[in-house]
């Protein structure tokens, strides 16, 4: 069985500064893997995923997240955080062949301050 | 385009009161149908989740039921709401048999039993 570990529940940084919110993965194949947003009394949306092609994914809003194998990690950074980065991000994770069901990680609150 | 709609966007039901949260996408045929809650401080839990017209997965046991009626049209229930239903709900899809897409969520309903 797939899981993620979100290190991390709350995540400050100051406007201009790097954003990096950790994922790990566990999984017995290669998996998939993604990241979401979700603002305040919102859906979550899509910012990247890993389909086993580019170890390094650029996705929506100047985020990106690097697949390395041998740290079974998959972190989201984005250079420069701006106040509209402020939300709650979940890293998720899908087995290829393993059914139909995303795992979760519990999610980290991004706090941007001035 | 395929949209996906929930509805409705917040609710406030009295203890003991049935529930109906409804959920439609548009655009795709036989999508996986799947409902999550988010409960403050607790990660999304899955729910329920359908990969056909009448076919549905419990996740845990629970007052809360689900059904699809038709493809694109799943459906939550309970008969009589606890105040541990409180939370935020999701709908979610995906495309079937295909591992490396994510899900596509709705924008979810606040319910606050009272």
């Amino acid at each position: 069985a797939q899981s993620v570990t979100q290190l991390g529940s709350h995540v400050s940084v100051s406007e201009g500064a790097l954003v990096l919110l950790r994922c790990n993965y566990s999984s017995s194949v290669p998996p998939y893997l993604f990241w979401y947003v979700q603002y305040p009394n919102q859906g979550l949306q899509l910012l990247l995923k890993y389909t086993s092609a580019a170890t390094l994914v650029k996705g929506i809003n100047g985020f990106e997240a690097e697949f390395k194998k041998s740290e079974t990690s998959f972190h989201l950074t984005k250079p420069s955080a701006h106040m509209s980065d402020a939300a709650e991000y979940f890293c998720a994770v899908r087995a290829p062949g393993g059914g139909n069901k995303l795992t979760f990680g519990t999610g980290t609150q991004l706090k941007v301050e001035l | 385009s395929q949209t996906i709609h929930q509805w409705p966007a917040t609710l406030v039901q009295p203890v003991g009161s049935p529930l109906s949260l409804e959920c439609t996408v548009e655009g795709t045929s036989n999508p996986n149908l799947y409902w999550y809650r988010q409960a403050a401080g607790r990660g999304l839990q899955l729910l329920f989740y359908s990969v056909g017209i009448g076919q549905i997965s419990s996740e845990v046991p629970q007052n809360l039921s689900a059904s699809r009626p038709q493809d694109r049209q799943f459906i939550l229930s309970s008969k009589k709401l606890l105040l541990s239903d409180s939370g935020f709900y999701l709908c979610a899809w995906s495309v079937a048999g295909t591992a490396n897409y994510g899900y596509t969520f709705g924008s979810g309903t606040r319910l606050t039993v009272v």
